[in-house]
């Protein structure tokens, strides 16, 4: 089963408009990634946030980490056409064993 | 130069047959990863290997055999190709065993027929 889970599965958007994908998990965890994946490529690692951390920014990035509610949500600001993509989140417990949740399939339209 | 690389790209054979998947990272690192994403995406890890060392093998069908030469290699070998192994196939591989970021190469969209 998926330790995370996506939420929306599909978000389309205007250019230069804030995308905000959630995504929610089960168990415990040591950290918690996120990853883009752009049509027929491999995933890229985005940013990676630990479990005593709150909020990590990175460019036009915001990731947040509640673990209270087993949740995290990822930030676009001023989203771009090239910000179109699958986006993952990863949950990391015991060792690095990375489990993703299904994706949200985010659409920017010029 | 590529970080992490995967041959083939492609790959379509027929049922019963038996293939390889090549990784090669030049990251320098001690951990890679073999990955199977199905065609709703989901993606689910199916070996790790650490310093050419088996950690992770998740349950996956004997048909699916890994082999790390060295630290730089995670080939993956399946027997008797059935039509449900159709999918991607990502390698990846990340600094150390715990707590790291992990870099993927491009995948191997398998094909059975």
């Amino acid at each position: 089963s998926q330790q995370g889970e996506e939420d929306p599965q599909a978000l389309s958007i205007q250019e230069g408009e804030n995308a905000t994908m959630n995504c929610s998990y089960k168990t415990s965890i040591n950290n918690l990634q996120w990853y883009r994946q752009n049509s027929g490529r491999g995933l890229v690692h985005l940013i990676l946030i630990r479990s005593n951390e709150r909020e990590k920014h990175s460019g036009r990035l915001r990731v947040t980490l509640d673990t209270s509610k087993k949740s995290s949500s990822l930030l676009i600001t001023a989203s771009r056409a090239a910000d179109t993509a699958s986006y993952f989140c990863a949950t990391s417990n015991a060792g690095n064993m990375l489990t993703f949740g299904g994706g949200t399939r985010l659409m920017v339209k010029p | 130069d590529t970080a992490v690389s995967q041959t083939p790209k492609y790959l379509v054979t027929q049922m019963g047959n038996d293939k390889s998947i090549k990784c090669e990272q030049n990251l320098g690192h001690d951990t890679m990863y073999w990955y199977k994403q199905d065609s709703k995406k989901f993606l689910k890890i199916m070996f790790s290997y650490n310093n050419k060392e088996l950690i992770i093998n998740e349950t996956v069908p004997n048909r699916f055999s890994p082999k790390s030469p060295d630290k730089a290699h995670l080939n993956l070998h399946i027997n008797s190709l059935e039509l449900g192994d159709s999918a991607v196939y990502f390698c990846a591989s990340s600094h150390a065993w715990t707590g790291y970021e992990q870099y993927f190469g491009p995948g191997t969209r398998l094909t059975v027929t």
